[in-house]
């Protein structure tokens, strides 16, 4: 089953402007990460936020984290044609994260020039 | 530094064939994992392993099979392929949390 799941399913905005997408999830995690993939290839891993975090930066990325709603959400600043991927937010299975990760079914973003 | 790399990048097999998957990775990592995607769905994954010689089943083991005999490789196999396994197979390995994936391999089943 899936334990994250992304919303929207798919955003198209211009070059420029910010990208904001959400995942939930069902059960308690340690950490949650996000992924980036661009067609036809494999994932990529693009931030961590630790469950005793609330806020992280990377670059143009930001990461919140509310474990009391069990929600994440991905902000990208400016973004650029370049960003346009699909992203996942993926949570541990079970407590060390050797035993992989659960995906959503990611959000699809466009950049329009 | 390849990373992780997957063969091979395309295969089609009629339905009953076998097939074996080979993933390699050259970071040392202990752990490693095999997903498929499936249109519009996120990765599941199959099985993985924490060492060398261990090997444990994921969300969707049916109908694959997995060795790690050496701590750089990982090989799925298709016992006897179905249609309902057509799909892209993607390979990571990891030292803790962050995953590095391969490039996949796109399987038809006819």
């Amino acid at each position: 089953s899936q334990q994250g799941e992304e919303d929207p399913q798919a955003l198209s905005i211009q070059e420029g402007e910010n990208a904001t997408m959400n995942c939930s999830y069902k059960t308690s995690i340690n950490n949650l990460q996000w992924y980036r993939q661009n067609s036809g290839r494999g994932l990529v891993h693009l931030i961590l936020i630790r469950s005793n975090e609330r806020e992280k930066h990377s670059g143009r990325l930001r990461v919140t984290l509310d474990t009391s709603k069990k929600s994440s959400s991905l902000l990208i600043t400016a973004s650029r044609a370049a960003d346009t991927a699909s992203y996942f937010c993926a949570t541990d299975r079970s407590g060390g994260g050797a035993d992989g990760l659960t995906f959503g079914k990611g959000t699809h973003l466009i950049i329009q020039p | 530094n390849a990373g992780v790399t997957q063969t091979p990048k395309f295969r089609v097999l009629k339905t009953g064939q076998s097939m074996t998957l080979l993933c390699a990775q050259d970071m040392n990592h202990e752990y490693m994992y095999w997903y498929r995607q499936d249109p519009g769905m996120g990765l599941r994954l199959i099985h993985y392993s924490v060492g060398e010689g261990t090997t444990a089943k994921g969300e969707v083991p049916d109908g694959y099979n997995v060795s790690r005999l050496k701590k750089q490789n990982f090989l799925l196999g298709l016992e006897s392929a179905a249609p309902s396994q057509t799909s892209v197979y993607f390979c990571a390995s990891s030292s803790w949390a962050e995953q590095y994936f391969g490039p996949g391999t796109r399987l038809t089943v006819t």
